[in-house]
């Protein structure tokens, strides 16, 4: 069974600290894709980062950086130096050959507020 | 930069009456889905559609619900008599094409349904 989860419901930091975001997911697939996505206050789905579950690579994108580890079935994600616009709840989520990849399993979500 | 569009933005309607969702894809992609977003929820796969069929679908999308792509460039869901539990966030999303390194999805702004 597919399934993502996300145990932080909410995090609070002050603008500048880093954060980091966690997702555990579970699948039977051997191939597989996992994704963030972020939701700012405006509602809309805004695609961060994809991985494949062949590429442990981490990733760094300018504040953005993300940290995938099989062994753990984590895919964690950091934000440094925080900003009031991170402001937003981020999602994971988990797409899988055996659909193939026709459908995002999101996780809860973890809505992440920064403040001043 | 292509998008995904939605229209409209908000609906509001009455129990027991149809309505139609609109969304224009990006243009040259080829697998669009629907999800849905209870308020304060987490996003659930509805159904995915290519080739002019139905390729994918969940159980929450059952006999009230219907899709398709009329002409060229629009992608509509349908519910036939909607009940107070379809009010939500119904996020139209499309993808290039199937493939290990090359499937994202990528997510409209959404129409919030509000039934009555």
């Amino acid at each position: 069974a597919q399934k993502v989860t996300q145990a932080q419901t909410e995090i609070s930091v002050v603008e500048k600290e880093d954060v980091t975001l966690d997702c555990v997911y579970e699948t039977r697939d051997t191939t597989y894709y996992l994704f963030w996505y972020k939701q700012p206050p405006s509602g809309e789905l805004v695609f961060l980062i994809r991985r494949n579950s062949f590429d442990e690579q981490n990733e760094i994108s300018g504040r953005y950086s993300w940290n995938f580890q099989k062994s753990t079935s984590s895919f964690n994600f950091t934000i440094t130096a925080s900003q009031v616009v991170d402001s937003a709840v981020y999602f994971c989520a988990l797409s899988e050959a055996n659909t193939g990849f026709q459908k995002l399993v999101f996780g809860t979500g973890t809505r992440l507020l920064v403040s001043p | 930069e292509p998008e995904v569009t939605q229209t409209p933005s908000h609906q509001v309607t009455q129990m027991g009456q149809e309505v139609i969702l609109r969304c224009v894809p990006i243009s040259n992609h080829l697998y669009f889905y629907w999800y849905r977003q209870i308020l304060g929820q987490k996003v659930e796969f509805l159904v995915s559609f290519y080739n002019n069929e139905i390729s994918e679908k969940s159980e929450i999308f059952d006999d009230q619900f219907s899709v398709e792509r009329p002409d060229g460039s629009n992608f509509t869901l349908k519910i036939r008599s909607t009940k107070l539990e379809d009010s939500a966030m119904y996020f139209c999303a499309s993808s290039p094409q199937r493939g290990l390194n090359t499937d994202t999805q990528y997510f409209g702004p959404g129409t919030r349904l509000t039934v009555l």
